[in-house]
């Protein structure tokens, strides 16, 4: 069936430090989205990116469509960084809707 | 009100009550979508509606019954749940026609008894 891993699964960083969260996708995708789930579980959209980069503050997205990856780059985290990250795809033969999420990524951020 | 509702927030059921759940989206989205996410888990899709038909049924147990009058308001009706349903239930709408991109509402986390 359709695999989106997220690497790593967990992840401590000091306040002010840079990271690198990874998505990997089985199949074409025509949407992909990163969420941040906060501690009362609103998810809150990050980046609508099938493909490309996008920049939105300290936060940045990259998608490589044809090698099935997306990275998340947090740069600067501070406490409100908290929480799950997550990656969902829609595969490409799909209607459209169908998103499929991967594990997650629990970030934790230290003062 | 503003993107996509959901109330109740919170809701404690017992097992051989009836409740029912609901979503209002403000974005004039023509899909609805309902997911379920266990503790520690991803979450995973139950019911699309797109134009208010209803176009996947993900295997979901008839205890959960899904009803999207128009395509602003969708509701899931609950009845003789068992506790390893308690989870927290979130809505999502897109534009079809439009890259497809998903936004989700507040949540309602059940309990049941």
């Amino acid at each position: 069936g359709i695999q989106v891993e997220q690497s790593p699964p967990d992840l401590i960083l000091q306040e002010g430090a840079n990271s690198t969260l990874r998505c990997n996708f089985s199949d074409s995708v025509n949407n992909l989205q990163w969420f941040h789930q906060n501690p009362w579980g609103q998810l809150i959209n990050l980046f609508y990116i099938p493909s490309g980069t996008k920049q939105n503050g300290r936060l940045s997205a990259t998608t490589v469509a044809t090698e099935r990856y997306s990275l998340l780059y947090i740069s600067s985290s501070q406490t409100t960084d908290s929480g799950v990250y997550f990656c969902a795809v829609d595969m490409i033969y799909n209607q459209g809707g169908k998103l499929i999420f991967g594990q997650g990524t629990e970030l934790s951020v230290k003062p | 009100e503003t993107g996509v509702t959901q109330t109740p927030r919170h809701l404690v059921m017992g097992m051989t009550n009836k409740k029912s759940l609901k979503c209002e989206q403000h974005l004039g989205h023509n899909a609805m979508y309902w997911y379920k996410q266990s503790a520690k888990k991803p979450l995973e899709l139950m019911f699309v509606y797109n134009f208010k038909e209803q176009t996947e049924n993900n295997s979901v147990p008839s205890r959960f019954s899904p009803e999207c009058p128009n395509s602003s308001h969708l509701f899931l009706h609950l009845h003789t749940l068992q506790p390893e349903d308690s989870a927290l239930y979130l809505c999502a709408s897109s534009q079809l026609d439009s890259g497809y991109e998903q936004y989700f509402g507040p949540g309602t986390r059940l309990t049941v008894t």
